[in-house]
């Protein structure tokens, strides 16, 4: 059975930082794109990033480049998001999701971990 | 202001059918494969429909999806209550090179 179970969540100062972790299971983690998509309190689903089977390829919202960066280490099956500079405007839930490619869709999700910027 | 548009909210009684529309451009639907997300209140989304018309294993025949165009749409047929949820397009955007959502629709059975 397929599960990605995210982790790191929680409150946070403006200008702050977090780091979120996806571990995976029950799938050849390599064989697989991984991307975090967030949806803020009442709102739609809001795609953050996405980074390559390898890890070689890395894609970002406008909103969060220069201050979130993806990666994973395949030899772990865990998925991080490094998130730096931390505004209102980032709190939310994030969720960490696979597929078979980049542009690809996402068969399975996580449950989601809050992160909540506030001071 | 989402990228593609849908309409925030639909409504049918049980058992009938209803249809919601996700619209973009060029350089998303119209050049690459339109998926569609069910989220029941309080859960994560679910992918329902993936690749314009193609339903997951466990995803029910009364769910479809098409596209033309820049346009995509999904129906529900034989409407259920627990159908009630927000539904979501999303695909693959060429020029801002990432994935774009629509804003949702709430699906009400009423």
């Amino acid at each position: 059975e397929v599960q990605l179970l995210e982790s790191g969540g929680g409150l946070v100062q403006p200008g702050g930082s977090l780091r979120l972790s996806c571990a995976a299971s029950g799938f050849t983690f390599n064989n697989y794109a991984m991307t975090w998509v967030r949806q803020a309190p009442g709102k739609g689903l809001e795609w953050v990033s996405s980074i390559s089977e390898s890890g070689r390829n890395s894609y970002y919202t406008n909103s969060v480049k220069g201050r979130f960066t993806i990666s994973r280490d395949n030899s772990k099956n865990a998925l991080y998001l490094q998130m730096n500079g931390l505004k209102a405007a980032d709190t939310a839930v994030y969720y960490c999701a696979k597929g078979p490619a980049i542009a690809s869709w996402f068969d399975s999700w996580g449950q989601g971990t809050l992160v909540t910027v506030s001071s | 202001q989402s990228v593609l548009s849908q309409p925030p909210s639909a409504s049918e009684t049980p058992g009938q059918r209803v249809s919601i529309s996700c619209s973009g451009s060029n350089s998303n639907i119209g050049s690459n494969h339109v998926h569609w997300y069910q989220q029941l209140p309080g859960t994560a989304p679910r992918v329902l429909i993936y690749r314009n018309n193609q339903r997951p294993s466990g995803v029910p025949d009364r769910f479809s999806g098409s596209k033309s165009g820049t346009s995509a749409s999904l129906a529900i047929s034989g409407l259920r209550s627990e159908d009630e949820a927000d539904y979501y397009c999303a695909t693959w955007d060429d020029s801002l090179r990432g994935v774009v959502f629509g804003g949702g629709t709430k699906l009400t059975v009423l």
